[in-house]
């Protein structure tokens, strides 16, 4: 089957470093994203990995390896804005799919 | 730059009533969704379209259609609503071609529907 596997909630200090795992098995991959969603609005793209290693930008850094099916999100310098639902999604290119994966998202509070 | 723009934001029906949720960009992307997203399911995939003239079914297309005649206009039309379709509804579009390229997808701000 085709799953997404992420933390439900997390909570960390203001400040702080935080990091948002998710793992993954999927027919096929095509690259992984990052999404970011407070509560109330829509989803907004963070970050996309396709190839294993490090991406990153500015205060946010993910991580992809494809052999562990494995991938972590990695906010630094933590503010209250940051608080926000985290979606991990999967791009899976089996056969001619163009769909992405969603896991549920880890909703992530930071405390001042 | 509007990006994607949806509307309704909000709407209540009456089980049984039929609408259609528009949904517009102007980034002259080919590839157009629709989401529905529930608390604890995530989100879904109703319809999805590359091109104009093209859709294909998503993961929970029942109760829903969708037509393609434009680049720019994805509607979804709710046929005879259910109490299950109550629901944040997002439409979202991409890049696409013979590459996805990085294809990240552009959310409108969601239509939040309530059947009763």
């Amino acid at each position: 089957g085709q799953n997404i596997d992420q933390p439900t909630e997390m909570t960390a200090t203001e400040g702080a470093i935080v990091q948002i795992n998710c793992t993954y098995q999927t027919s096929g991959f095509n690259g992984l994203f990052w999404y970011q969603q407070h509560a109330g609005e829509a989803p907004t793209f963070l970050s996309y990995n396709v190839l294993d290693g490090l991406e990153e930008k500015g205060r946010f850094s993910s991580f992809l390896s494809r052999s562990k099916g494995y991938s972590y999100l990695l906010l630094k310098e933590l503010q209250m804005k940051d608080s926000a639902s985290y979606l991990c999604a999967v791009r899976d290119n089996a056969g001619n799919n163009r769909k992405l994966i969603w896991g549920l998202g880890t909703s992530l509070a930071v405390n001042p | 730059n509007a990006g994607v723009t949806q509307t309704p934001k909000f709407q209540v029906l009456k089980t049984g009533q039929s609408m259609t949720l528009q949904c517009a960009q102007d980034m002259n992307h080919e590839y157009m969704s629709w989401y529905r997203q529930d608390p604890g399911m995530g989100l879904r995939l109703i319809h999805y379209s590359v091109g104009a003239g093209i859709t294909d079914q998503g993961e929970v297309p029942n109760g829903y259609n969708v037509s393609r005649s434009t680049t720019e206009d994805f509607p979804l039309r709710l046929l005879s609503a259910a109490p299950s379709q109550t629901s944040v509804y997002f439409c979202a579009s991409s890049y696409s071609g013979t590459g996805w390229g990085t294809g990240e997808l552009f959310f409108g701000e969601g239509s939040r529907l309530t059947v009763l």
